[in-house]
């Protein structure tokens, strides 16, 4: 099993619709789980922290489940500009272990 | 003001060839690292240092050698590129005991 695996998409969806991903990780002693999003032909950049009690910041809302190993992120009202790939990483233990990124869900919004 | 800046942003080189890439960070961040992402998107760490220091060497050919000459530098030097090697080349950064990456704008390598 990958460490942190997720449907590589791509998701097509309308304007305003509301879209849910999925991924999950292999590691249960993980400790630190995120959303980076990545532009097409950018670097990753960090969307947001995952905390167990889940977690909004306006239209994105993101949760971990630790029993089943699962993160989410829900992006509700989609924008185009919400059109990238969204990258579940995790971090394995606390301090200077690496994060492990999965390989990224696409979005794209169309008009 | 960029965070983590890296040069070049685009290299075409010949297999066989030495090349290297260039990383600086201006966020006093203690932590730095180099990324692989493949022409499949998977981005896997290649090397961290902290505060100059080789913290972590995933499993990376020889070839591939860091340089450090301060915790606001971190050098990625390549021996003998092969076709294998082209991708793109992301330095970050963090703080210590803070587990957020801001990454610089990616070097991308192409060997032919």
């Amino acid at each position: 099993r990958k460490e942190v695996e997720q449907d590589p998409g791509p998701f097509n969806v309308p304007e305003g619709a509301t879209v849910a991903f999925n991924c999950t990780y292999s590691n249960s002693a993980s400790q630190s789980f995120f959303w980076y999003r990545q532009d097409c032909r950018k670097e990753p950049k960090l969307l947001m922290s995952v905390y167990s009690s889940g977690n909004e910041d306006g239209r994105f809302t993101a949760q971990l489940n630790r029993a089943s190993q699962y993160i989410s992120l829900l992006i509700r009202d989609s924008k185009l500009s919400d059109s990238a790939t969204y990258l579940c990483v995790v971090s394995p233990l606390l301090g200077n272990t690496p994060l492990v990124f999965g390989k990224g869900t696409r979005l794209s919004v169309i008009a | 003001d960029t965070a983590v800046s890296q040069t070049p942003k685009y290299l075409v080189t010949q297999m066989g060839n030495d090349k290297s890439i260039k990383c600086e960070q201006n966020l006093g961040h203690d932590t730095m690292y180099w990324y692989k992402q493949d022409s499949k998107k998977f981005l896997k760490i290649m090397f961290s240092y902290n505060n100059k220091e080789l913290i972590i060497n995933e499993t990376v050919p020889n070839r591939f050698s860091p340089k450090s000459p301060d915790k606001a530098h971190l050098n990625l030097h390549i021996n003998s590129l092969e076709l294998g090697d082209s991708a793109v080349y992301f330095c970050a950064s963090s703080q210590v005991g803070e587990d957020v990456l801001t990454f610089g704008a990616g070097s991308r390598l192409t060997v032919l």
